[in-house]
């Protein structure tokens, strides 16, 4: 497709559930990013891949979040054993080459977990 | 310790009237710079960006956005908002690996 598509847009899970958000990512691009939008706040960054190497999990809150983008191309945020601060939105953004330029950002997947 | 701030929450224009969006970073180095808008249901989307060069910077929708190394300033300013301008602004430090640091977001509301 021509942009950044995530799924599901919308996910509600209990909590203690595990869920898992995708993301595919501008065809060709590079580097993919994923970050954690709370209600009211700035997005804040999760983790970095340049291909399919994670070369940076400073983000992630906790060891209940993994993500993995195994042949480089499309990459799945999983969220173990989900708590109600989990509640966000989750933006995945790529760019055509590593390091500096601006990303492109999908529509996001808001989580509601009850 | 890198940062970008964002001194107004929530900004009421008429329509018709400039606008001009604050944005403070904290950065250790050259920084490059972003603005992004996102509106409800909508990605984000980048208005314009600064990187090196000319410190005015043309963007999208007639958006434009001036880098002041002294005042570590890198404001958003439109001269005549349109009602679909209604929305929340970012402004973003893009740190060594290309991650984004961003505000806490400003939301513009357009009064008709």
């Amino acid at each position: 497709g021509a942009g950044v598509s995530q799924s599901p847009r919308y996910k509600v899970a209990k909590r203690g559930q595990d869920v898992a958000l995708r993301c595919d990512p501008i065809s060709g691009h590079v580097s993919l990013f994923w970050y954690q939008q709370a209600l009211g706040q700035g997005p804040e960054f999760l983790t970095y891949f340049q291909n399919e190497a994670q070369l940076d999990k400073s983000g992630l809150p906790s060891d209940r979040f993994f993500a993995e983008r195994p042949e480089g191309s499309v990459s799945t945020l999983k969220i173990q054993r989900t708590q109600q601060e989990d509640s966000a939105v989750y933006l995945c953004a790529s760019n055509w080459r590593e390091g500096l330029n601006e990303q492109y950002f999908g529509p996001g997947t808001r989580l509601t977990v009850t | 310790a890198q940062s970008v701030t964002q001194p107004d929450i929530h900004i009421t224009v008429s329509e018709g009237a400039s606008l001009e969006l604050r944005c403070n970073y904290s950065y250790g180095a050259t920084p490059y710079l972003f603005w992004y808008v996102q509106s409800p249901g909508q990605g984000l989307q980048l208005l314009l960006k600064y990187f090196s060069g000319d410190t005015l910077v043309q963007g999208i929708k007639g958006f434009e956005a001036e880098f002041k190394r002294s005042q570590s300033s890198f404001n958003l300013r439109k001269p005549s908002v349109h009602w679909s301008d209604a929305a929340e602004y970012f402004c973003l430090l893009s740190g060594n690996t290309g991650k984004l640091i961003f505000g806490q977001g400003t939301t513009l509301q357009v009064k008709p």
